[in-house]
């Protein structure tokens, strides 16, 4: 069966210091990959998609950066962390049916800027 | 109006009690359509997806009503477990358009 892992569970970072978050598919080839952030009280907003290797799609390009170096790995990253840069970050992978399957999560991130 | 809309409630309600909510969205051209529940402080996770000939999963009842752009959501006999986040999703074909509802909370008490 298919499995993601994402981590780390919970990450606390200065205002203006780096951020790299790493999300791994088992189970399946060639998964289409997804960082979505979710700030308190508030609906899920979309921020990198990705179908292939190297291809990766940015709805929300701010200071963030996706990058998917493998089939079933896709990272997500920041030069400089902002306040606003926190919230709840999940990477979420869908399989076969192409962009009308469901999403399956991974367990999140829990990312504070103090 | 919002492409997807749901009453943030929260709705309480008995245990064994029989509970609905609806979500209602804007594009006439949507394709797909799940179900989500979302515990507090954790990912969501996949309920069920929605078929235009509406479908069941235990105590769970999803239908979709295209000509009023809604979907519903019936839990039955609930259960304590059954407290949570409950998100609609709506897709109208593409990767960058599933969009998510904000939720419905539901609340069972002993």
């Amino acid at each position: 069966s298919q499995t993601i892992h994402q981590w780390p569970a919970t990450l606390v970072q200065p205002v203006g210091s780096p951020l790299s978050l790493e999300c791994t598919v088992e189970g399946t080839s060639n998964p289409n990959l997804y960082w979505y952030r979710q700030a308190a009280g508030r609906g899920l907003q979309l921020l990198f998609y990705s179908v292939g290797i190297g291809q990766i799609s940015s709805e929300v390009p701010q200071n963030l950066s996706a990058s998917r170096p493998q089939d079933r790995q896709f990272i997500l990253s920041s030069k400089k962390l902002l306040l606003s840069d926190s919230g709840f970050y999940l990477c979420a992978w869908s399989g076969d049916g192409g962009y009308n399957s469901p999403l399956h999560f991974g367990n999140g991130t829990r990312l504070t800027v103090t | 109006r919002k492409e997807v809309e749901q009453d943030p409630g929260p709705f309480n309600v008995p245990e064994g009690a029989t509970v609905a909510f609806n979500c209602t969205y804007s594009n006439s051209a949507s394709q797909s359509f799940f179900w989500y529940r979302q515990d507090c402080r954790k990912e969501p996770k996949l309920l069920m997806s929605v078929y235009s000939s509406g479908n069941e999963d235990g105590r769970f009842t999803a239908q979709l009503n295209r000509a009023s752009q809604y979907i519903s959501l019936l839990i039955r006999d609930s259960k304590l477990s059954d407290s949570a986040t409950y998100l609609c999703v709506v897709n109208i074909g593409g990767y960058s358009t599933l969009t998510f509802g904000k939720g419905t909370m539901l609340l069972v008490s002993p």
